[in-house]
């Protein structure tokens, strides 16, 4: 079956503007988590959707980060104003339970 | 201190060799653990779960031993696919969320 998807694959951008990531879990995933992954770097928590549940959005690192997941399923990641240092490998992860993640292959976002 | 502790490495071994990997975890709350594998440029993907009895799965053993909150990774018979750097996961249950916390991984290079 399908894995988990992420659009687009590379997005470079200029400092100051805004980018949209998405992520499409696997289908009747009911968590979802971004993770963000600098080089040569471990996994960094962003944030995780489970159900309707509020999201726990403690790993976001600073207001300009933001992330929807509408009717339960695709999610999008929302980074505004960019800064050099938001550039990293931004993973999505989905699962069935909330213990086995199944990730997305990332999107590579490089601010110029 | 880091929640989930990991030598970064890089092993460098022989095809053949057997190699271990270690990991310590800080939170005695922490639930269920994992060995996660991300190869060069590509995203994690779930090796094994560590069950508290140990297990085996082909040249791959994992051990877990709650009352020092550490985690293990042994690899026999390493052969050249084996190169990656291998994640030590955690899950812990808090504030009614589930939460996967990962170390920032150990590489493994195997050579000829």
């Amino acid at each position: 079956g399908a894995g988990v998807s992420q659009s687009p694959s590379n997005k470079v951008t200029e400092k100051g503007k805004d980018v949209e990531l998405r992520c499409d879990p696997i289908s009747g995933h009911t968590a979802l988590y971004w993770y963000r992954q600098s080089l040569g770097q471990g996994l960094e928590f962003l944030i995780y959707f489970q159900g309707n549940s509020a999201p726990d959005k403690s790993g976001l690192p600073s207001d300009r980060f933001s992330a929807e997941r509408t009717g339960g399923s695709v999610s999008t990641l929302t980074i505004q104003r960019t800064q050099q240092e938001d550039s990293a490998v931004y993973l999505c992860a989905s699962s069935l339970d909330g213990t086995k993640q199944f990730f997305g292959p990332g999107t590579r976002l490089t601010v110029l | 201190r880091k929640e989930v502790e990991q030598d970064p490495g890089p092993f460098n071994v022989p095809e053949g060799a057997t190699v271990a990997f270690n990991c310590t975890y800080s939170n005695s709350a922490s639930q269920s653990f994992f060995w996660y594998r991300q190869d060069c440029r590509k995203e994690p993907k779930l090796l094994m779960s560590v069950y508290s009895s140990g297990n085996e799965d082909g040249r791959f053993t994992a051990q877990l031993n709650r009352a020092s909150q550490y985690i293990s990774l042994l690899i026999r018979d390493s052969k050249l696919s084996d190169s990656a750097t291998y994640l030590c996961v955690v899950r812990l249950f808090s504030g009614g969320y589930n939460k996967l916390i990962f170390g920032a991984g150990t590489r493994l290079a195997v050579h000829p």
